[in-house]
């Protein structure tokens, strides 16, 4: 079975520029998240949908950063403008069921760094 | 928000020897979930665990979910050199769509 698939692995832009990361999850799973993981911390939250529509973006600074999932399967997460403390790993997660017996599976993330 | 205590934060052992760390959380869980993650590459889930009490075995990995549901361990034993990585757990509130995660505990493997 295929994991989460990201790309790119790395981006290296200028603070104020745009960028965007894709994600495809495991066939078949319902539920998409984003999450961010800055430097020697745990993922965070940014995004969680089910099929197409959003659960919880409650912690997505909506000022800069976007998400979809059009058609409940691929999504993309943008940065627009970025800024120096956005450097961190995106990381997506896929999973099949949303609440009890749920398990997340991550795709291997973006790198991000922001000059 | 919600916040995970994970400890130890990092740990230095000898192959062979046994390893304990635990998460606990300010709040009751309902799921807790455990989490291997090497450089450059994603979280690989290693144990999932949904009931107080429940112990869990996965190899040489075996966790357990506290009987008070604030708190989770796993230990690893007879650790060998490919164990070593940063260790996350991560645990969801019922009713709430946030997993969220500990700090993370860096394992070192002494050869």
């Amino acid at each position: 079975e295929a994991g989460v698939a990201q790309s790119p692995r790395y981006k290296i832009i200028e603070k104020r520029q745009s960028v965007a990361f894709w994600c495809n999850p495991i066939s078949g799973h319902a539920t998409l998240y984003w999450y961010q993981q800055i430097l020697g911390q745990g993922p965070k939250l940014l995004i969680q949908f089910q099929n197409n529509g959003v659960v919880d973006d409650s912690q997505l600074p909506k000022d800069r950063f976007s998400a979809e999932r059009l058609k409940g399967v691929d999504s993309t997460l943008k940065i627009q403008p970025a800024k120096l403390e956005d450097s961190a790993v995106y990381l997506c997660a896929s999973s099949l069921f949303r609440g009890g017996n749920e398990k997340l599976f991550f795709g291997s993330g973006t790198q991000l760094s922001v000059l | 928000g919600q916040q995970l205590n994970q400890s130890p934060q990092s740990m230095f052992i000898q192959e062979g020897e046994d390893v304990s760390m635990n998460c606990t959380s300010s709040s009751i869980f309902n799921t807790w979930l455990w989490y291997k993650q090497d450089p450059g590459e994603g979280p690989v889930l290693l144990i999932a665990l949904y009931k107080a009490g429940e112990l869990t075995s996965n190899g040489r990995l075996t966790a357990q979910f506290g009987i008070t549901r604030k708190d989770s361990f796993l230990n690893i034993s007879a650790s060998i050199p490919s164990d070593v990585g940063i260790y996350f757990c991560a645990g969801r509130s019922a009713g709430a769509n946030n997993l969220f995660f500990g700090t993370g505990t860096r394992l070192t493997v002494i050869p």
